[in-house]
């Protein structure tokens, strides 16, 4: 799978909006971008995923830049239980391919 | 849905002694993976079945591991003798594979201390 940067950590007020970046230069044409995160003593949370388009759920919107280098998860309320390491990971869609976390970034909400 | 189950949640073992952690995968789900989770090394997986049969164990650190999945609603993996440095966070996740791009689902985790 291709690797992808991430900045180690960053912070945001409770209620804006953050915005945490990933660099993935190596894509192929055929990866995906997914976003997890963990909470502190949980499993790791899906979040959302995309391809080109960009994409939006109930918990996040995920923009890909039209090259496909680099994309942003974006929270747009942050609360203090957003509180958690986000990992940026690609992948294929093929059988036999796997999810290979990296360190993620650390998002901490302050009050 | 209950999503991923493991059992025991925590466990607390001897050096030396045989321990065995539990994943019932979701329901319908095809692809079960086995996750170790350390403050040196991050999440690492450690082995992924498709259809109850393992496609990749290059992440299982040694022969003491091992993991099987008898059917397609349960996973054990088990270690054995028991080492200190095998204490860690153990996470299964289960995923929809080969129709799509799927996210993973995990369990809670099991933390193992080998003392």
């Amino acid at each position: 799978d291709a690797k992808t940067t991430q900045p180690p950590s960053m912070d945001c007020a409770e209620g804006r909006a953050a915005n945490l970046p990933c660099n993935h230069s190596t894509i192929s044409g055929n990866e995906y971008v997914y976003w997890y995160r963990q909470i502190h003593s949980q499993g790791p949370q899906y979040i959302i995923h995309g391809l080109k388009n960009n994409e939006t759920n109930e918990m996040a919107s995920l923009i890909i830049t039209e090259d496909r280098k680099s994309s942003t998860l974006i929270l747009p309320h942050a609360t203090l239980r957003d509180t958690a390491v986000y990992y940026c990971i690609v992948r294929n869609t093929g059988a036999n391919s796997k999810l290979t976390f990296g360190k993620g970034i650390t998002l901490s909400v302050r009050p | 849905d209950a999503g991923v189950i493991q059992s025991p949640r925590h466990e607390v073992t001897e050096m030396g002694q045989e321990v065995t952690l539990r994943c019932k995968p979701i329901s319908g789900h095809n692809s079960l993976f086995w996750y170790r989770q350390t403050m040196m090394r991050g999440l690492e997986l450690l082995i992924y079945f498709n259809n109850n049969v393992p496609i990749d164990d290059s992440g299982m650190p040694e022969d003491r591991f091992s993991a099987k999945m008898p059917n397609a609603s349960f996973s054990t993996l088990k270690i054995q003798p028991s080492e200190p440095r095998d204490s860690a966070v153990y996470f299964c996740a289960s995923s929809l594979m080969g129709q799509g791009a799927y996210g993973y689902t995990f369990g809670s985790g099991t933390r193992l201390t080998v003392v």
